[in-house]
């Protein structure tokens, strides 16, 4: 069973389009994350939710919108898709008091704005 | 915001060498991990560290927190070509885990091993 699976795997689009990325997670965690990972490889934190809550919003354009229907759930909706979200996007998970820094990731959705 | 500085960026080494790589930050860090990612996979933890000095190892890997807790190293004991993928530190200013994903990632080590 995989703990964290994101879905697409790959996501091919047009700019301006709208577009879902999902994540689920069965570990149990409490928290959930997206990342952006660039074309060098750079993993920078997007989003972060505990318990459904928003705690972090990392200087993200409000195109990208995400949402938390539970604990084991946190989608990322893009709005009017723009060449420069090509990246591969990887949702997280881990526990905040008792994970210790155990944090997992998905494979990854790798995006291509055309 | 705070940064750290992995290095070296890239590394082609021979199965059976010895691997070392270093991340350093300008500012404190509480917990240091070390992940690894595989081609068209996410990130995978290695090693954790919590407390300034400790030195934990992994089968092969051994990762250590520096004495200033502004550094810490990893290194890969007799490579084997299936070392080969991208490492990551990542540290965090809480003690004990990551407290709602305030990780901040290096750069990254590429490594190459050929058999």
């Amino acid at each position: 069973d995989t703990a964290v699976s994101q879905t697409p795997k790959y996501l091919v689009t047009q700019m301006g389009n709208d577009k879902s990325i999902k994540c689920e997670q069965n570990l149990g965690h409490d928290t959930m994350y997206w990342y952006k990972q660039d074309s060098k490889k750079f993993l920078k934190i997007m989003f972060s939710y505990n318990n459904k809550e928003l705690i972090i919003n990392e200087t993200v354009p409000n195109r990208f919108s995400p949402k938390s229907p539970d604990k084991a759930h946190l989608n990322l909706h893009i709005n009017s898709l723009e060449l420069g979200d090509s990246a591969v996007y990887f949702c997280a998970s881990s526990h905040s008091t008792t994970g210790r820094g155990h944090m997992f990731f998905g494979s990854g959705t790798q995006l291509s704005v055309l | 915001g705070q940064q750290l500085n992995q290095s070296p960026q890239s590394m082609f080494i021979q199965e059976g060498e010895d691997v070392s790589m270093n991340c350093t930050s300008s500012s404190i860090f509480n917990t240091w991990l070390w992940y690894k990612q595989d081609p068209g996979e996410g990130p995978v933890l290695l090693i954790a560290l919590y407390k300034a000095g400790e030195l934990t190892s992994n089968g092969r890997l051994t990762a250590q927190f520096g004495i200033t807790r502004k550094d810490s190293f990893l290194n890969i004991s007799a490579s084997i070509p299936s070392d080969v993928g991208i490492y990551f530190c990542a540290g965090s200013p809480n003690a004990g885990g990551t407290s709602y994903g305030k990780l901040t990632f290096g750069q990254g080590t590429i490594l190459t091993v050929h058999p």
